[in-house]
């Protein structure tokens, strides 16, 4: 089957504007998630998701940043005025059911430059 | 705060062994992880530890002992397509996952 798949691969804005990042996770899993990766770090939280609502928002850095997954598949991470420190890859992560034990399936990510 | 500690780097020779190591301080714990990634692309799921001990599988195999905050990776046989980053990552009370910020394994002929 299909894994989680993302878009666009890449994406170069320029500061200011607004940007839509895809997330087209596992069929059948309820749990999604968010991160975003610099080089030589790991995946920062962004948001998860259990079917359509946000079950835990908690890593959003600020209010330029807004996530959505409404009929509790697809997602959509929007970027409001971006700015320098926006780039990053921004990764998108499905699971079964977001147990504890259950492994998070990755997509590729979506590589954001703003210059 | 939370805090997952790995090493930087490791170098190690093609066939050997090599023991990746990861300790933790986190509010509270449900397990551990461990994901490999590729440079340019996603991590993917290696092992998950949620009680004390060894778990074998095939070439890895990952041990916890949540008494010391401590977890290791251990690759055995290494072939040069294991060279790649390891991250560790910890399910904290709030089933959220704190990583680490990965090894870089670098394999050498």
């Amino acid at each position: 089957g299909a894994g989680v798949s993302q878009t666009p691969s890449n994406k170069v804005t320029e500061k200011g504007k607004y940007v839509e990042l895809r997330c087209d996770p596992i069929s059948g899993h309820t749990a999604l998630y968010w991160y975003r990766q610099s080089l030589g770090q790991g995946p920062e939280f962004l948001i998860y998701f259990q079917g359509t609502g946000a079950a835990d928002d908690s890593g959003l850095p600020n209010d330029r940043f807004f996530a959505v997954r409404p009929e509790g598949s697809v997602s959509t991470l929007k970027i409001q005025r971006t700015e320098r420190g926006d780039s990053a890859v921004y990764l998108c992560a499905s699971s079964f059911r977001g147990e504890a034990y259950n492994e998070q399936f990755f997509g590729p990510g979506t590589r954001l430059t703003v210059l | 705060g939370q805090n997952i500690d790995q090493p930087t780097e490791m170098t190690a020779t093609e066939g050997a062994i090599v023991q990746i190591n990861c300790t933790y301080q986190t509010s509270g714990f449900n397990g551990l992880f461990w994901y490999q990634q590729h440079a340019g692309e996603a991590p993917t799921f290696l092992s998950y530890n949620v009680l004390d001990g060894l778990e074998e599988k095939g070439r890895f195999s990952s041990f916890l002992s949540r008494s010391k905050g401590y977890s290791y990776l251990l690759l055995k046989e290494l072939q040069m397509k294991d060279s790649a980053s390891y991250l560790c990552a910890v399910v904290d009370s709030n089933y959220q996952l704190i990583w680490g910020a990965g090894t870089k394994l670098i394999i050498k002929p």
